[in-house]
């Protein structure tokens, strides 16, 4: 079974407008972390934002926040007031016993979704 | 240096050469991957060293694919006998093991002819 799971392969947002893009999860393990990149055309892998499975709170980075949903194991990027370089593949990963050290710690990445901004 | 380090950032050989591909971390970086990612693919998970326990090699297509990380620092991943599907993007990342992000190189482009 798949990790991770990202259902939408392409996605089309109006510049300004907010998008959500949708990740759910799948693992046994209580000690886990959630992370959203960003792959431009230019190939290089960005960090975005980063939820630990013992956060209260969902977390925030400027434009990008996380709706982490732990019982539904879902993690989706909300993207606020797009912009045009927001146009990029972005890949939901999760890292497995990243509290306890227990576990592999392999970082396991989603086949991505191509974000399109319209101007 | 600042980032990790990937080299060469392109690489063309012909199909059944060996090659060698490499990733300097982030200093002081315990955690090192790979990852193969296809054109218009997702990251395929290759392999992981931690510090100086045994890597996690589960990844690793075929045995034609090796990595070893020295002194706990630079990787190098080598392919033998490289075949016309080992072409991809290779990307390599560090981390802070119980950290937060993983910081990836710009990768290497390996084309097999």
């Amino acid at each position: 079974a798949q990790k991770i799971t990202q259902t939408q392969p392409g996605m089309f947002v109006q510049e300004k407008e907010a998008v959500t893009l949708d990740c759910t999860y799948d693992t046994s393990d209580p000690s886990y972390g959630l992370f959203w990149y960003k792959q431009p055309s230019s190939g290089e892998m960005i960090f975005l934002i980063y939820q630990g499975s013992y956060d209260q709170q969902n977390a925030t980075e400027g434009r990008y926040s996380l709706n982490f949903q732990k019982a539904r194991k879902s993690a989706n990027l909300v993207i606020s007031a797009s912009q045009l370089g927001d146009s990029a593949m972005y890949f939901c990963a999760m890292r497995e016993g990243q509290y306890s050290g227990a576990g592999s710690y392999q970082l396991t990445f989603g086949k991505g979704t191509k974000l399109s901004v319209i101007p | 240096g600042a980032g990790v380090s990937q080299s060469p950032s392109n690489k063309v050989t012909e199909k059944g050469k060996d090659v060698e591909l490499r990733c300097d971390p982030i200093s002081g970086h315990t955690a090192l991957y790979w990852y193969r990612q296809s054109l218009g693919q997702g990251l395929e998970f290759l392999i992981y060293f931690q510090g100086n326990s045994a890597p996690d090699k589960s990844g690793l297509p075929s045995d034609r694919f090796s990595a070893e990380r020295t002194g706990g620092s630079v990787s190098t991943l080598t392919i033998q006998r490289t075949q016309q599907e080992d072409s991809a993007v290779y990307l390599c990342a560090s981390s802070l093991r119980g950290h937060t992000e993983a910081f990836f190189g710009q990768g290497t482009r390996l084309t097999v002819v």
